[in-house]
């Protein structure tokens, strides 16, 4: 039973251009969601993070929306750069509970 | 490097074989986890360490795997009598989470590179 889903497999973009990777949960008790990016080889790398009492936050390139009626977040990176070429991992959790990954993203971004 | 250590980064070993994985976290980090990434999905919990003590087990999948931490440093995650089925990525992280109970749900967590197990 997967609790967190991230439905695009893989995700092409220009350099220069947004990228948006989405993602879906079912449990309402999740109230922290995190953001891992990795690459082959590596293990997953924190990349930013959101608690539920927050709607989007922002770390450079890096900006996470929340939308907790549609058990939604998703992840934006402007501009793209090469360097951001890797698989993403959305994560959460419950207060005391372990963390759920989704399958992770595939993005490539094409010079 | 100061990061997360894990060995064997490679792991190939016979159905029904012992294998034990190590992990060694980053200094001064009190919190230890295992996951398991299966191929095409996303890491899986396996166990949360606070300390020498395991907090939350929960994530096992049987009585074959077990982990221990006896310094609340390095970790062992052992897995007896193994099964193909058993074939992941075995993924090591570590945070400065103190709490004792369960897992602290604002923690960030430092991954290691893991160890690729295949059991033929």
């Amino acid at each position: 039973d997967q609790q967190v889903k991230q439905n695009s497999p893989s995700l092409s973009v220009q350099e220069g251009r947004i990228s948006i990777l989405n993602c879906d949960y079912t449990n309402s008790m999740f109230d922290y969601f995190l953001w891992y990016k990795k690459y082959p080889a590596e293990g997953p790398t924190f990349l930013i993070s959101i608690s539920s009492i927050k709607d989007k936050n922002e770390d450079g390139r890096f900006t996470v929306f929340l939308n907790k009626s549609a058990k939604h977040l998703s992840l934006h990176i402007v501009p793209s750069q090469p360097g951001d070429s890797a698989v993403y991992f959305c994560a959460a959790s419950a207060p005391w509970g372990q963390f759920y990954f989704g399958t992770g993203t595939s993005l490539t971004v094409i010079p | 490097g100061a990061g997360v250590s894990q060995t064997p980064s490679n792991k190939v070993t016979e159905k029904g074989k012992y294998v034990e994985l190590r992990c060694d976290p980053i200094s001064g980090h009190t919190a230890l986890y295992w996951y398991r990434q299966s191929l095409g999905q996303g890491p899986e919990f396996l166990i949360y360490f606070q300390g020498t003590g395991a907090a939350d087990d929960s994530g096992l999948p049987n009585d074959r795997f077990f982990a221990v931490r006896p310094e609340g440093s390095v970790s062992t995650l052992k897995i007896q009598r193994t099964e193909r089925g058993d074939s992941a990525v075995y993924l090591c992280a570590s945070s400065t989470a103190t709490s004792g109970r369960g897992v602290p749900s604002t923690d960030t967590q430092y991954f290691g590179p893991g160890t690729r197990l295949t059991v033929l």
